[in-house]
C-alpha cells in the first residue's frame, strides 16, 4: 500500500527560528511530491512541487529537498513567523495512467510558532 | 482564473438524517474533481474521484457517495448518515491529464453528525 509518513507529528518553535519537516514515502512508481499549507479549518495550498528529478525547489522562506533514491523529503523554513503556524502536508503523486491524478497524502506536522 | 466553491461551510446534522455537500468550479473545463475527508489528527482521505461527467471512482467503501451531473459540479451525497461520519471535507480540482498539475482546494465543509 502506498503511504507518506511524516514527522515530527507536532513542533512548536520561536518566531525567529528555522525549523526541518520530514517527509518518507513508499508510493512507487513515483511522479512528483508537493508540500502543502493547511492553515486550520482551510484547505490545503500548494507550497512548493517536485518530480522525481528534481532535488531541491525554493519558494520564498520555504525550501524543499527530495531524495527520489531514499524516497525522502524535507520542508526547510527560515526565519519563522506566527503566520507560519499551520498544518505542513507531504502529497505524493503516484505515476499512474488512465488519468485521476491520485494524491496521497501524509497526515501532517502541526507547526506552532510562538512569540 | 479559475475558482472552486464549496458549501455549506458548516453543518450540523443528527444521525440518520441525509446528507449532500456541493462543489463547483468556474474558469475551467473537464477538470479532474475529488472528494476528500479529513478526520481529526488524521491526514487527507480520498474518498472519491470524477475525471468526468457520470464518471466516479470510490476509493474507500462506505456510507457515501459521489455524482457528477454537469462538468464542473460534484457532489457528496449520503442517505443516512452515522457519526463516524464527521469530519472535514474537502472537494478539489486538477487539471485532467497532466500528471504534475496542482490540486485546488475548497475552503472545506465541517460536518458534526450528533
Amino acid at each position: 500500500k502506498n503511504q507518506v509518513e511524516q514527522s515530527p507529528q507536532s513542533l512548536i518553535i520561536l518566531e525567529g527560528k528555522n525549523c526541518t519537516l520530514q517527509c518518507n514515502y513508499t508510493v512507487s512508481p513515483f511522479s512528483n511530491l508537493r508540500w502543502y499549507k493547511q492553515d486550520t479549518g482551510r484547505g490545503p495550498v500548494s507550497l512548493t512541487i517536485m518530480t522525481f528529478s528534481e532535488n531541491t525547489k525554493s519558494n520564498g522562506r520555504y525550501t524543499a529537498t527530495l531524495d527520489a533514491d531514499t524516497k525522502q523529503s524535507s520542508l526547510h523554513i527560515t526565519a519563522s513567523q506566527l503566520s507560519d503556524s499551520a498544518s505542513y502536508i507531504c502529497v505524493v503523486t503516484p505515476k499512474l495512467t488512465g488519468g485521476g491524478n491520485k494524491l496521497t497524502f501524509g497526515t501532517g506536522t502541526q507547526l506552532k510558532v510562538e512569540l | 482564473s479559475q475558482t472552486i466553491h464549496q458549501w455549506p461551510a458548516t453543518l450540523v446534522q443528527p444521525v440518520g438524517s441525509p446528507l449532500s455537500l456541493e462543489c463547483t468550479v468556474e474558469g475551467t473545463s473537464n477538470p479532474n474533481l475529488y472528494w476528500y475527508r479529513q478526520a481529526a489528527g488524521r491526514g487527507l482521505q480520498l474518498l472519491f474521484y470524477s475525471v468526468g461527467i457520470g464518471q466516479i471512482s470510490s476509493e474507500v467503501p462506505q456510507n457515501l457517495s459521489a455524482s457528477r451531473p454537469q462538468d464542473r459540479q460534484f457532489i457528496l451525497s449520503s442517505k443516512k448518515l452515522l457519526l463516524s461520519d464527521s469530519g472535514f471535507y474537502l472537494c478539489a480540482w486538477a487539471i485532467s491529464g497532466r500528471m504534475n498539475t496542482e490540486a485546488f482546494f475548497g475552503q472545506g465543509t465541517r460536518l458534526t453528525v450528533v
